[in-house]
């Protein structure tokens, strides 16, 4: 099935700074891709999605890219604040409407 | 704004205990969820349910069953809790559309201990 994988490990890094967190899926078909971030003791909540190659989600200074050629969907963002401190994952939808998730990645914004 | 709400932040149950955990949306969306999330393993899911009285087996459903009488309302049951059964529970909620986002609940942290 369809399946995320995303980078290793916690990002630690300080205000104002580049951000990007990388994430490859395997897929068959054409599924969407999703960012969601999670704060502390939340739920998920959706960041961005892109619905078809070549699509840019964009949402709150954060940008992904559909790239089907390179199966990858990677987040960036140009300037982080230590409010964006929190776990994003990306995911990959599947069968009826399933989610697949990547493991998440702690980003750790430092003043 | 669609809301998804878990009945609890928190729980606290003993080994053996039966455990209900309930789930309400409040956007007529057709497919439920219950995922758990893990540390280093990121979000499993658990089960899944198309419409109502209607489930299936996600990626690890053994220990657990589910319920959905009602379009809104799809309940996870534990029946005999065990101490690898602690975690941090997630519903989420999404129309039949193909290929949607969905939507998802505060979370339910659940210890047996």
């Amino acid at each position: 099935g369809n399946s995320v994988t995303q980078m290793e490990g916690p990002v630690t890094l300080s205000e104002e700074a580049f951000l990007t967190i990388n994430c490859t899926y395997t897929a068959t078909g054409y599924p969407s891709l999703f960012w969601y971030v999670q704060y502390p003791g939340e739920g998920l909540q959706l960041l961005l999605k892109a619905t078809k190659a070549d699509d840019k989600g964009s949402n709150k200074g954060f940008e992904a890219t559909y790239r089907k050629e390179t199966t990858s969907f990677h987040l960036e963002k140009g300037s982080v604040q230590v409010s964006d401190s929190a776990v994003y994952f990306c995911a990959v939808t599947y069968g009826n409407n399933r989610l697949a998730f990547g493991k998440g990645n702690q980003v750790v914004v430092i003043p | 704004d669609v809301k998804v709400t878990q009945s609890s932040r928190y729980l606290v149950k003993r080994t053996g205990e039966k455990v209900f955990l309930e789930c309400v949306q409040d956007m007529d969306h057709e497919n439920m969820f219950w995922y758990r999330q893990d540390p280093g393993l990121g979000l499993r899911l658990i089960y899944f349910s198309y419409d109502v009285k209607m489930k299936e087996k996600g990626d690890i459903p053994e220990g657990y069953s589910v319920s959905r009488e009602k379009k809104e309302r799809f309940s996870l049951i534990l029946e005999s809790t065990s101490t690898n059964q602690t975690s941090m529970y997630l519903c989420a909620s999404s129309p039949a559309a193909v290929n949607t986002e969905a939507f998802f609940g505060q979370g339910t942290r659940l210890t047996v201990v």
